[in-house]
């Protein structure tokens, strides 16, 4: 079975400071990706970054970044200087080619940026 | 504009009165699939499509249907809702590919359903 944990409900970080949202996954297939999405208040669900399993290098995109840990099966998204609109729900999600079509989701963790 | 639209946003109703909650998409995916929102719990799959025809369940599947007569849409489909499938729901898309390749999954903006 495949599964996500996000083991931080909840986290805090000041404005203009770096934060890293931990991410550990649980799958039997070699191949398979990685994925990041922000949920602000509004509701709405936006990409912000993937990792395939068999990349070499850890994805960046913009202020986002991760941390790619392969054996230790981690996926940390690292935003670096946060900023107040980055305050939403942050969640890792993972898909693989070999375990059907299911796209499966962590829990979620909630970020708050203090001015 | 490339999207993922769901109606309608937002519905109250009452136990055992059927409904359907409509999905489209006008970027070609062959990949379509409907999560819930609960919290605590992220997103969980309710039912996916890989293409025309072919649907097929998610992890949580029961109390739920699908149909996909037509590329475009993803009709979700709650024949006797009940008061445990008040929740937020989601539809999204992509391109098929490789699975586990970059596909982003494009999402609509989310229905929130009240089963009283």
């Amino acid at each position: 079975a495949q599964k996500i944990t996000q083991t931080q409900p909840g986290m805090f970080v000041q404005e203009k400071e770096a934060v890293t949202l931990d991410c550990t996954y649980d799958t039997s297939d070699p191949s398979y990706g990685l994925f990041w999405y922000k949920q602000p208040s509004s509701g709405e669900m936006i990409f912000l970054i993937y990792q395939g399993s068999y990349d070499q290098q850890n994805a960046t995109e913009g202020r986002y970044s991760l941390n790619f840990q392969k054996a230790r099966k981690s996926a940390n998204l690292v935003i670096s200087a946060s900023q107040l609109g980055d305050s939403a729900m942050y969640f890792c999600a993972m898909r693989s080619d070999n375990y059907g079509q299911n796209f499966v989701f962590g829990p979620g963790t909630r970020l708050s940026v203090l001015p | 504009e490339a999207q993922v639209t769901q109606n309608p946003r937002y519905l109250i109703t009452v136990t055992g009165k059927k409904l359907t909650v409509t999905c489209s998409q006008n970027m070609n995916h062959e990949y379509m699939s409907w999560y819930r929102q609960d919290p605590g719990l992220g997103l969980r799959q309710i039912y996916y499509s890989m293409n025309v025809e072919v649907t097929d369940k998610g992890d949580v599947p029961e109390g739920y249907k699908v149909s996909r007569k037509e590329k475009r849409n993803f009709p979700l489909i709650l024949e006797s809702p009940s008061p445990n499938q008040t929740s937020l729901y989601f539809c999204a898309s992509s391109f098929r590919g490789r699975l586990a390749g970059n596909n982003e999954q494009f999402f609509g903006p989310g229905t929130r359903l009240t089963v009283l």
